[in-house]
């Protein structure tokens, strides 16, 4: 079935440093990928996607490139701040049957100033 | 805020008994979806509603159902409840199209005693 695998958490980084978090699928046809934040007692928050293959999706200096070949779409930022602290999912939906998200299992980061 | 409302935003209550949480979408949007967000499960879809009808059932128990009225708000039916059922109930909605972004709600914290 369709699924996605991040990079384990917790992640701690200083302020200003560079963000990767990896994300990998696994999907029948063409999925869209999306990232969300999760900031401490909130919902979701749609942080960027990308609906095909090449896209780069971007918001608020992230970024993630939608990899066919690799079925990746990693997020990277290049400098993050104290206010990046928050728990971040990889989502995939694909475009057969229900428009279901699909949820990694999150990556909680911490900035440390 | 993302425009999704859910009511109420906590919920403590006993085994055995039955909840009933809500969910408005955003304006224009037809399509509803529930999600729970657990330590052990992580983030999983749970039913889909489009324009008063279901659209899809995704890990949902027998003892949950839920349903989307004419002015497109829903509710979610937790019967028979059980320690395990201790979660955050997201609801999500969108315009309903393939790739389309899913804008989720605060989110319902249960707690079963």
């Amino acid at each position: 079935g369709d699924s996605v695998t991040q990079m384990e958490g917790p992640v701690t980084l200083s302020e200003e440093a560079f963000l990767t978090i990896n994300c990998t699928y696994t999907a029948t046809g063409y999925p869209s990928l999306f990232w969300y934040v999760q900031y401490p007692g909130e919902g979701l928050q749609l942080l960027l996607k990308a609906t095909k293959a090449d896209d780069k999706g971007s918001n608020k200096g992230f970024e993630a490139t939608y990899r066919k070949e690799t079925t990746s779409f990693h997020l990277e930022k290049g400098s993050v701040q104290v206010s990046d602290s928050a728990v971040y999912f990889c989502a995939l939906s694909v475009p057969s049957g229900a428009q279901k998200l699909v949820f990694g299992q999150g990556t909680r980061l911490t900035i440390n100033p | 805020d993302s425009g999704v409302t859910q009511t109420p935003k906590h919920l403590i209550t006993a085994t055995g008994q039955r909840v009933t949480l809500r969910c408005s979408p955003r304006s224009g949007d037809l399509s509803v979806y529930w999600y729970q967000q657990s330590l052990d499960q992580g983030l999983q879809f749970l039913i889909q509603y489009y324009n008063g009808e279901e659209r899809a059932k995704g890990n949902i128990l027998e003892r949950f159902s839920a349903q989307q009225f004419p002015d497109l708000h829903s509710e979610l039916n937790l019967s028979s409840l059980e320690l395990g059922d201790s979660a955050l109930y997201f609801c999500a909605s969108s315009v309903a199209g393939v790739g389309e972004t899913q804008y989720f709600g605060p989110g319902t914290r249960l707690l079963v005693l």
